[in-house]
């Protein structure tokens, strides 16, 4: 069964403006982390978060996480057309080197 | 450069045929892993392992086989009992300190004609 899914599962936006991604997860977690993937390429990491960090930033990504709701969000502000990606939370799925990746979301940012 | 190397970029397999997807990777890691992605999906675990000469199953092994006899190589073979191959793979490698981050290959698509 999936740990992570991400909502909405794909979001459209005009350049400039701010795009935020949510995922959702059921059991507890040491971390949780954001990639995005580029289409037809390999995903690339963006960011961690710890069980005990509630927010972590860099450059124009800003991640919370609500340990209490089991929920996360991604937020990218003043995004720009090459922002164009899927992004997915991945969460451990237990067993320490497992990591179970959710389905995605795909974000459109129009010039 | 340090990373992840996959090959080849695309793959054609026939009916009954086994075909095997190279993944090299140079940044020293210890746990190596390999994924498939069907069209807007996301990622499923097929194999991984922590240490040469050791791997365990994932999600959806079945038609599947790795081999992990050098830290630097994890190549995975698509059996004929795979009997729908169709997908994008992934590769992927993370150290073994606990830092869960995964490095990723460019991925090869397999068709089958």
């Amino acid at each position: 069964s999936q740990q992570g899914e991400e909502d909405p599962q794909a979001l459209s936006i005009q350049e400039g403006e701010n795009a935020t991604m949510n995922c959702s997860y059921k059991t507890s977690i040491n971390n949780l982390q954001w990639y995005r993937q580029n289409s037809g390429r390999g995903l690339v990491h963006l960011i961690l978060i710890r069980s005990n960090e509630r927010e972590k930033h860099s450059g124009r990504l800003r991640v919370t996480l609500d340990t209490s709701k089991k929920s996360s969000s991604l937020l990218i502000t003043a995004s720009r057309a090459a922002d164009t990606a899927s992004y997915f939370c991945a969460t451990e799925g237990g067993g320490g080197f497992k990591t179970i990746f959710g389905a995605g979301t795909r974000l459109f940012v129009k010039a | 450069d340090g990373g992840i190397t996959q090959s080849p970029k695309y793959l054609f397999r026939k009916e009954g045929q086994n075909v095997t997807l190279s993944c090299e990777q140079n940044l020293n890691h210890d746990a190596m892993y390999w994924y498939r992605q069907d069209p807007g999906q996301g990622l499923r675990l097929i194999y991984y392992s922590q240490i040469v000469n050791d791997f365990q199953k994932g999600d959806i092994a079945e038609g599947y086989s790795v081999s992990r006899e050098k830290k630097e190589s994890f190549p995975l073979t698509v059996t004929s009992a795979q009997k729908n191959p169709t997908a994008f793979y992934l590769c992927a490698s993370s150290s073994w300190t606990g830092e869960e981050t995964q490095y990723f290959g460019p991925g090869t698509r397999l068709l089958v004609l």
